[in-house]
């Protein structure tokens, strides 16, 4: 079933910051985060894997809540080149290695 | 640089034709997949495979097959393409194991006219 995402765009100001939104239904085995740009390959973000997991690397970051349904990336102090179409995929409990994606949200970072 | 690479990145087809679509990663990896992506879509998984000869459908298999005869390579067959197959592939690969990231092709864009 394929997770909801929301917004379904977003448009920031350099240096402002965006929340990405990624929930399901169903509890979740894993969330993991693309970043894809124009007329690119998506490209790896972060993989939660618990319940309550926080993760970041730089000015990116993501949470997974507790019961494992919903998860958030959060995009502090935005650049220009965070510019993109932002992608959930969730594996669902039991662990298939078979992601489902969201159907994306595109951030345009102006400056 | 760890690299997945696919053969063509457009692609114009005729209706009926039959289609191959190659997929070749040099990272040792086991599992190797086949998405489709469409605007307003997101990306929609076609087949995956865990091992040589093994796949598992995904969620729109329907008019799609695949072949896996070697570690390093996947394809993607368009038995008798439509022009409702008109749409961007993505091949990814990773290692087996639900913690590690799949790492994605250049994509080719399929016109089926």
């Amino acid at each position: 079933q394929q997770p909801v995402q929301s917004p379904q765009a977003v448009i920031l100001r350099e240096g402002e910051d965006a929340v990405i939104n990624c929930s399901s239904s169903k509890a979740l085995y894993s969330v993991h985060w693309y970043r894809q740009k124009h007329g690119e390959a998506p490209v790896f973000l972060m993989i939660l894997l618990k319940g309550g997991e926080q993760k970041g690397h730089d000015k990116i970051s993501a949470s997974f809540n507790e019961k494992k349904q919903q998860s958030s990336l959060y995009l502090t102090a935005s650049q220009l080149s965070y510019s993109g179409t932002y992608f959930c995929g969730t594996e669902p409990q039991g662990g298939s290695e078979k992601l489902v994606f969201g159907k994306g949200t595109k951030l345009t970072v102006n400056p | 640089d760890v690299k997945v690479t696919q053969s063509s990145r457009y692609l114009v087809k005729r209706t009926g034709e039959k289609v191959f679509l190659e997929c070749v990663q040099d990272m040792d990896h086991e599992n190797m997949f086949w998405y489709r992506q469409d605007p307003g879509l997101g990306l929609r998984l076609i087949y995956f495979s865990y091992d040589v000869k093994m796949k598992e459908k995904g969620d729109i298999p329907e008019g799609y097959s695949v072949s896996r005869e070697k570690k390093e390579r996947f394809s993607l067959i368009l038995e008798s393409a439509s022009t409702n197959q008109t749409s961007m592939y993505l091949c990814a690969s990773s290692l087996i194991g639900s913690s590690y990231e799949q790492y994605f092709g250049p994509g080719t864009r399929l016109t089926v006219t």
